[in-house]
């Protein structure tokens, strides 16, 4: 069964800073993994996919994420942090049959002036 | 916009009632998931529809049912309503086929049970 795991409920970033969002999969065969970003009282808009074309995937607002097989993980980043970036990110893994999408536990982002 | 439409926006309603939320799915996709997120529990997947039929089945309640129509809208109702339902109600939708093709979400229905 697939699942991920994101460590970290709730990240604060200096503006101007890194932004490292952390998600870890669990899956027995390839997946395929999301980004989406919630922003207050709105639905989840998709930020990037891996769909394994290309292990570093780059996404919308300057967001990123490397596939990284041996370590299981899939991390968002971005080089500089805007204070529009504040939301809840969720990252997702889609089951092998297609029918289902695992969600993690999402992280706040914080942006500090 | 995601071309995925839900209605109502909001909804407030009591202990005990019975209430339907509306999805439309973007104009071609097949498949519809509905979604609890709840500030204890996050995103909860509850079940999924592909052109009519139910595919996959997550943790959604006995008083819970949904159902996809012809034209693809699906509802989602919810009956003998508790305190704990308060939550956001989510629909997205994704094309047919492709393992690698993402959700679609709609804007969400916000329900308070009072």
């Amino acid at each position: 069964a697939q699942s991920v795991t994101q460590l970290g409920s709730h990240v604060s970033v200096s503006e101007g800073a890194l932004v490292l969002l952390r998600c870890n999969y669990s899956s027995s065969v390839p997946p395929y993994l999301f980004w989406y970003v919630q922003y207050p009282n709105q639905g989840l808009q998709l930020l990037l996919k891996y769909t394994s074309a290309a292990t570093l995937v780059k996404g919308i607002n300057g967001f990123e994420a490397e596939f990284k097989k041996s370590e299981t993980s899939f991390h968002l980043t971005k080089p500089s942090a805007h204070m529009s970036d504040a939301a809840e990110y969720f990252c997702a893994v889609r089951s092998n049959t297609g029918n289902q999408f695992y969600f993690g536990t999402g992280t706040s982002l914080t942006v500090i002036p | 916009d995601s071309g995925v439409t839900q209605t109502p926006k909001h909804l407030i309603t009591a202990t005990g009632q019975r209430v339907t939320l509306r999805c439309s799915p973007r104009s071609g996709d097949l498949s519809v998931y509905w979604y609890q997120q709840s500030l204890d529990q996050g995103l909860q997947f509850l079940i999924q529809y592909y052109n009519g039929e139910e595919r996959a089945k997550g943790n959604i309640l006995e008083r819970f049912s949904a159902q996809q129509f012809p034209d693809l809208h699906s509802e989602l109702n919810l009956s003998s309503l508790e305190l704990g339902d308060s939550a956001l109600y989510f629909c997205a939708s994704s094309p047919q086929g492709g393992q690698g093709n993402e959700q679609f979400f709609g804007p969400g229905t916000r329900l308070t049970v009072l």
